[in-house]
């Protein structure tokens, strides 16, 4: 398996814009987080889903973050509208929900000017 | 609330001296405990999970293990492929699968 696949790998917008990471799990996982990652906070949990539903968006920051996971093999995160604070690098991972460890992919590191 | 406190922040070691990584964590019924390794640019990378206190894992220079309270990650004979920053996650046994990170320890072998 050629483990989780996040796109796109850098992004760079201007405030105000909407901005779409993508994300395609592990084939066979149940399990789907979004993550984000930045030097002050270190990683924190955005969303999980479980068999494509979310669970818990408490770590979504405003209502301008949004995630949605149409199938089992896809899921995205929107920022609408992007604001420069926004700027971090966003994980997703995908996990077996027995197993309990979460495979991450590559990351999209976003700058938001 | 669910905590996970890491230390020393970052560490500086020589090739071939040994040390060890900590993990502290208060966390209401703990399901289990993982250890992630990251380099820069790069998604974490799973290394290890340890489930009950008394629990040992051991992948070549690296073993982890687990108390009640803490986690320690021991670095025997480190090489400098071994720099990057180690980070500690704790699920919780909320029914939620939850990892709640630590902020990590970067650690740097210098040859």
């Amino acid at each position: 398996d050629a483990g989780v696949i996040q796109s796109p790998r850098h992004e760079v917008t201007e405030m105000g814009q909407e901005v779409t990471l993508r994300c395609k799990p592990i084939s066979g996982h149940n399990s789907l987080f979004w993550y984000r990652q930045t030097m002050m906070r270190g990683l924190e949990l955005l969303i999980y889903f479980n068999n494509n539903v979310p669970i818990d968006d408490s770590g979504m920051p405003e209502d301008r973050f949004s995630a949605k996971m149409p199938n089992a093999s896809f899921s995205t995160l929107k920022i609408q509208p992007s604001e420069p604070r926004d700027s971090a690098v966003y994980f997703c991972a995908s996990s077996l929900f027995r197993d309990g460890e979460a495979f991450f992919g590559q990351g999209t590191r976003l700058t938001v000017v | 609330e669910d905590q996970v406190t890491q230390s020393p922040e970052a560490l500086r070691l020589q090739e071939g001296e040994s040390s060890s990584l900590n993990c502290s964590y208060t966390v209401s019924g703990l399901r289990g405990l993982f250890w992630y390794r990251q380099d820069p640019g790069k998604g974490p990378e799973f290394l290890f999970t340890l489930y009950s206190a008394g629990e040992e894992k051991e992948k070549e220079r690296l073993k982890a293990t687990l108390t009640k309270k803490e986690s320690f990650l021991h670095i025997t004979a480190p090489k400098p492929e071994d720099s990057a920053t180690y980070l500690c996650a704790v699920w919780a046994n909320t029914g939620f699968q939850k990892l709640v990170f630590g902020t990590g320890t970067r650690l740097l072998v210098s040859p």
